[in-house]
Parts: C-alpha cells; structure tokens; sequence
C-alpha cells in the first residue's frame, strides 16, 4: 500500500456533468500528478501540481482542471462530461516535482462512467 | 516526442516458465525508466526503476534491464507463479517531468 488515498472508488455521471475527484497524497510528498487511464491503454498524464500552482499540463482540454491545498491533497474536476471521459482516474504524489531520481507513488484510481 | 511500445501485448504461459516482457521507447534522453503492475481495476504498483546511469534492478524473481542507447528496456520473471498474473506497463520520465506509459503486457500464468 502506497499510502495514496483517492475518493471515490467508482462513480457513474450523465454526459454534461461535472465531477470531482479527490486525492490525499503520501505524508511527506509535496507533489500530486494525475493520469487518466482509458480501457486498455496506459495512463495519459493530465497535470501536476506543486505548491498549490500547476506546474505541467498534458494535452487535455481546460474542462480538465484542478487544485492542491496545503496540506498537499488534491482534487481534480471535469465539466460538461462527455462518453470519453469514461476513464480510470490516477492519482500519483511524490517528493518533488522533479522526477529525475524518485519514484512516483499511485493510489488505486477513481473509475468514472459517463452515460 | 516520446513514445513507448511494449511487446507482446499479451501473454500465456505455464506457471514455473521463465519469461520476458518488452519494452522500447523512441528518445533516449531518460532519467528513468520504471516497471509497474496493474491487477484489473486497480492502481499501479512500483516494481523497479532503473536510472540512466543503470544497466539493470534486480528484486526477488524480477529483473529488469536498459539499454539507453538502444531505447530498450526487458522485464524478466522468472519461475513464474499464478500470483504474477496481471497487466505489466512500463513508463519512461524525461526533462517533462511525467511519465510516459506504454499501453501493457497482459500476463496470464496457467496453474
């Protein structure tokens, strides 16, 4: 267990939607980066946060967005959902922002349908 | 821009084979390189990562190696065991700061 709690474990939205995703990263990691996780594909950086600022987007839309609070959790929202969105939602945290020497750590996802 | 392969996409082998997992990535320029496993529906759990400057990690039946220069990396298990069966996925990180994953090797291993 990596000590990454994500909330909630499975939800179903309606298309037009939005959702909130939460994240509560390993004591001692100031860092949280989300992924998202098609059925079958490898995980797609979203973005990261360091010190409650974005620090790196991947490329997703701006309906893809987020905060990080002081005490360095999370939260990832999505607007207007659409059927693609249906995805595994990843939450990793880490020491720093700098992944040249560590590891990330990934909590167990939040799987969201999209009807 | 980075992309990571991984062959084969799945795999079935008799339980006590020994086996390899593939992975290849186009730019060399890599801090790491790290193997993860991924049980159906859930999250993703470090196996190994290997610096740069390594040429391999080795923990318990698991040894993964890198050839930089090359953009190649394998995962051996060996004596493998029902317990080993799931998604393998491989993840490069470089100057961005994010990993790049590879889409998985689905491993079964038949009892």
């Amino acid at each position: 267990e990596t000590g990454v709690t994500q909330s909630p474990t499975h939800l179903i939205k309606t298309r037009g939607q939005q959702v909130t995703l939460r994240c509560s990263s390993q004591s001692g990691h100031n860092t949280v980066s989300w992924y998202q996780q098609a059925l079958g594909q490898g995980p797609q950086f979203i973005f990261q946060y360091y010190r409650e600022e974005e620090n790196g987007r991947g490329n997703f839309p701006p309906r893809f967005s987020g905060l990080q609070f002081p005490n360095y959790s999370s939260e990832l929202n999505v607007n207007a959902l659409e059927l693609d969105d249906s995805a595994l939602y990843l939450c990793a945290s880490s020491l720093s922002p700098n992944l040249d020497t560590g590891e990330l750590f990934f909590g167990e996802g939040s799987r969201l349908t999209v009807l | 821009k980075q992309e990571v392969t991984q062959i084969p996409a799945a795999l079935s082998v008799p339980e006590g084979e020994n086996l390899v997992l593939n992975c290849s990535f186009t730019d060399s320029a890599i801090y790491n390189l790290q193997w993860f496993r991924q049980d159906p529906g859930k999250g993703l759990t470090s196996l190994l990562l290997i610096q740069s400057s390594q040429r391999e990690q080795t923990s318990g039946r698991l040894n993964a190696s890198l050839d930089k220069s090359s953009g190649r990396s394998t995962l051996y298990i060996a004596a493998s065991q029902p317990g080993d069966s799931a998604t393998y996925l491989c993840a490069v990180t470089g100057a961005t700061n994010k990993l790049i994953f590879g889409t998985g090797t689905l491993l079964a291993v038949q009892p």
